[in-house]
């Protein structure tokens, strides 16, 4: 059981090149999102997804593109990158149930991170 | 707004003493809150969490957290620190309700340091 696979685990680019991040679960989370950490800011959210198919914004969703096309893989693209794009990025899982609330109870599995670099 | 103050950037503490890594919230409705720890180069890792009930609330390696309403607080606590304790502490709470489904808000993180 892998859990949250991220890759790559670093990255360089130069500023206005493409690439795309990618982020795999096996434990079957509807729930999946994107977060990059930056030095004193904690986590900000980027986009979300509840099942595939679905995405939606989060908190600085500005310059990133994602989609769902399988309950496992939810990539991160960025366009044309940036220096203020330079961050640690996170992808995190979690279930979705439909019984009361629990989604809100369930917590988010995290992968190890990629570390991106924009020159 | 939603927001988690964690208003410690370091707290350092010997082995062996206890620690307290605080955390404050301000949410619409109730909280669900969350306590992950960071190790380097790795991921946030849960700890515990609070949904209702008992204030104090058991988690991973000898963790607790307990939650207190009226001064919106879930401090995170252990009564004897680990020099492998050491490590990244963030405190995260989910609204009940919201626009972004299943959001988490997360404080900006506590360095612990366990000296020998």
């Amino acid at each position: 059981n892998a859990g949250v696979t991220q890759t790559p685990k670093f990255q360089v680019l130069k500023t206005g090149q493409s690439m795309t991040l990618q982020c795999a679960q096996d434990m079957n989370h509807e729930y999946m999102s994107w977060y990059r950490q930056d030095p004193g800011m904690g986590l900000r959210l980027i986009h979300y997804s509840v099942g595939a198919g679905i995405t939606d914004q989060g908190e600085v969703p500005n310059g990133y593109n994602v989609s769902r096309s399988t309950t496992e893989d939810f990539p991160l693209r960025l366009l044309s990158a940036a220096p203020s794009q330079t961050s640690v990025y996170f992808c995190a899982s979690s279930y979705l149930s439909k019984q009361g609330s629990p989604i809100y109870n369930s917590p988010l599995h995290f992968g190890n991170g990629t570390r991106l670099t924009v020159t | 707004a939603q927001s988690v103050a964690q208003p410690e950037d370091q707290v350092n503490v010997a082995e062996g003493n206890p620690l307290t890594v605080k955390c404050t919230y301000s949410v619409s409705g109730n909280p669900y809150l969350f306590w992950y720890v960071q190790y380097p180069n790795r991921g946030l890792q849960f700890l515990l969490k609070y949904i209702t009930g008992d204030n104090l609330v058991k988690g991973s390696y000898g963790f607790e957290a307990e939650f207190n309403k009226s001064q919106t607080s879930f401090h995170l606590k252990k009564p004897s620190a680990l020099v492998s304790d050491s490590a990244l502490y963030f405190c995260a709470v989910r609204p009940d309700r919201g626009s972004t489904l299943g959001r988490l808000y997360f404080g900006r993180g506590t360095q612990l340091t366990v000296w020998p």
